[in-house]
């Protein structure tokens, strides 16, 4: 069975601080990916990563950084936190160019006060 | 980009009936069509998907039909049961190394 976990479930973070969110997957998946969960606007991609120390942009970006220093694990960075970010964060895995199916982790719920 | 839309937001059924979810795609180009089911508090998990050399596609009570000239595709599930409310996401791709664009979502909901 894939497992992608995250780091925290829930996390309460202060305006301006400096926040990581990590995410670990153990199946070898060369595609990672960091989505922001609001009601009424789905799944939007932060940014994604197909190898060690590669990233793009998704649909979101502003606000974020990411570093995959490792093939297992992906970093997300909020690096001044703000009210606008509070959200889900969601992270998944998908081995490259077979099926798309990406596993998803259970999710960190960010609260920026 | 690619820009998937999804309809209708919610969607309440009396368990026993069938229910149609729907999602319009931009980009041409898409070729793969997964739908994702997310229940209360979990993960979003893949419940079927369709690439587009076939238009339609079933696993029991669920199935997914595609129309690339009108852009758009449908998840159908019929006899639907208390165990299906969750909310679903339809998604596209177009096979560039696994990147997808989620729909907005359809909270489901099935009363007893």
């Amino acid at each position: 069975d894939v497992k992608v976990t995250q780091s925290s479930r829930y996390l309460v973070k202060r305006t301006g601080e400096k926040v990581f969110l990590e995410c670990v997957q153990d199946m070898d998946h060369e595609n990672m990916f960091w989505y922001r969960q609001d009601p009424g606007l789905g799944l939007r991609l932060i940014y994604f990563s197909y190898d060690v120390k590669m990233k793009e942009k998704g649909d979101i970006p502003e606000g974020y950084s990411v570093s995959r220093e490792k093939k297992e694990r992906f970093s997300l960075i909020l690096e001044s936190a703000s009210t606008n970010q509070t959200s889900m964060y969601l992270c998944a895995s998908s081995l490259l160019k077979v099926r798309n199916e990406q596993f998803f982790g259970p999710g960190t719920r960010l609260t920026v006060l | 980009g690619e820009n998937v839309e999804q309809h209708p937001s919610t969607l309440s059924v009396q368990e026993g009936d069938s229910a149609v979810i729907k999602c319009t795609y931009s980009d041409s180009a898409s070729n793969y069509f997964p739908w994702y089911k997310q229940e209360l508090g979990k993960r979003p998990q893949l419940i079927i998907d369709i690439r587009s050399n076939v238009g339609e596609k079933k696993d029991q009570r669920i199935a997914v039909t595609l129309n690339k000239t009108a852009k758009h595709f449908s998840l159908h599930i019929t006899e639907t049961q208390p165990e299906d409310s969750a909310v679903y996401f339809c998604a596209a791709s177009d096979n560039q190394g696994g990147k997808l664009i989620f729909g907005q979502g359809t909270e489901l909901s099935v009363k007893p």
